[in-house]
């Protein structure tokens, strides 16, 4: 079975462009979050949907961040314009909205540089 | 609000030894907890949780965990490493019922021959 897919594995963008992060969640699956790592922060959840309704959007930094999620098998995280500190890798997780625990599965990630 | 203090940064030992990976929270609440590994270059993976019961529980390659409400922790443990548990370990809480999880800063784990 294919887990979470993300796409691009790696980015490196110059200051002030804009990224896109893109994931697929596993099949099935009606709740998908999106999460920043870094070594100062760790783990932050950045913005979580269910049933492609984002619910909580706490965790997103500033306007620069937005995510989508325009079906059940597709989402997007942007940042616009983009900055160095943005630098870290973007990971997206799914599970299933119907279990009693919060097993989330995780994709590779998306390491993102921004010169 | 939740928070998990994960007291080591990183953890080595020697192939073979025993290792304790410690881990602390802080809820008002009934909580779900969670330890994850992230492997090398890798997303993260579930290794084991407790919900609710035995409050020792157990993983396929031979961790456990144990929580201990009264000290409100979740410590990981291994008898005895293999070079492939190499990796970053993150513990994690939630409300019971809840969806989101609050991550520790997680403790790298190196195995040296």
């Amino acid at each position: 079975d294919a887990g979470v897919i993300q796409s691009p594995r790696h980015e490196v963008t110059e200051m002030g462009q804009e990224v896109t992060l893109r994931c697929k969640p596993i099949s099935g699956h009606n709740s998908l979050f999106w999460y920043r790592q870094t070594m100062m922060r760790g783990l932050e959840l950045l913005i979580y949907f269910n049933n492609n309704v984002p619910i909580d959007d706490s965790g997103m930094p500033e306007d620069r961040f937005s995510a989508k999620m325009p079906n059940a098998s597709f989402s997007t995280l942007k940042i616009q314009p983009s900055e160095p500190r943005d630098s870290a890798v973007y990971f997206c997780a799914s599970s299933p909205l119907s279990s009693s625990y919060n097993e989330q599965f995780f994709g590779p990630g998306t390491r993102l540089t921004v010169l | 609000a939740q928070s998990v203090t994960q007291l080591d940064s990183q953890v080595p030992v020697f192939e073979e030894a025993p290792v304790e990976l410690r881990c602390n929270y802080s809820s008002s609440v009934s909580v779900y907890l969670f330890w994850y590994v992230q492997y090398p270059n890798q997303g993260l993976q579930l290794l084991l949780k407790y919900l609710s019961g035995s409050t020792l529980v157990k993983s396929i390659n031979g961790f456990e965990a144990e929580f201990n409400k009264s000290q409100t922790s979740f410590h990981l443990r291994k008898p005895s490493v293999h070079i492939s548990d190499t990796a970053e370990y993150f513990c994690a809480v939630s409300d019971q019922g809840a969806q989101k999880l609050v991550f520790g800063q997680g403790t790298r784990l190196t195995i040296n021959p």
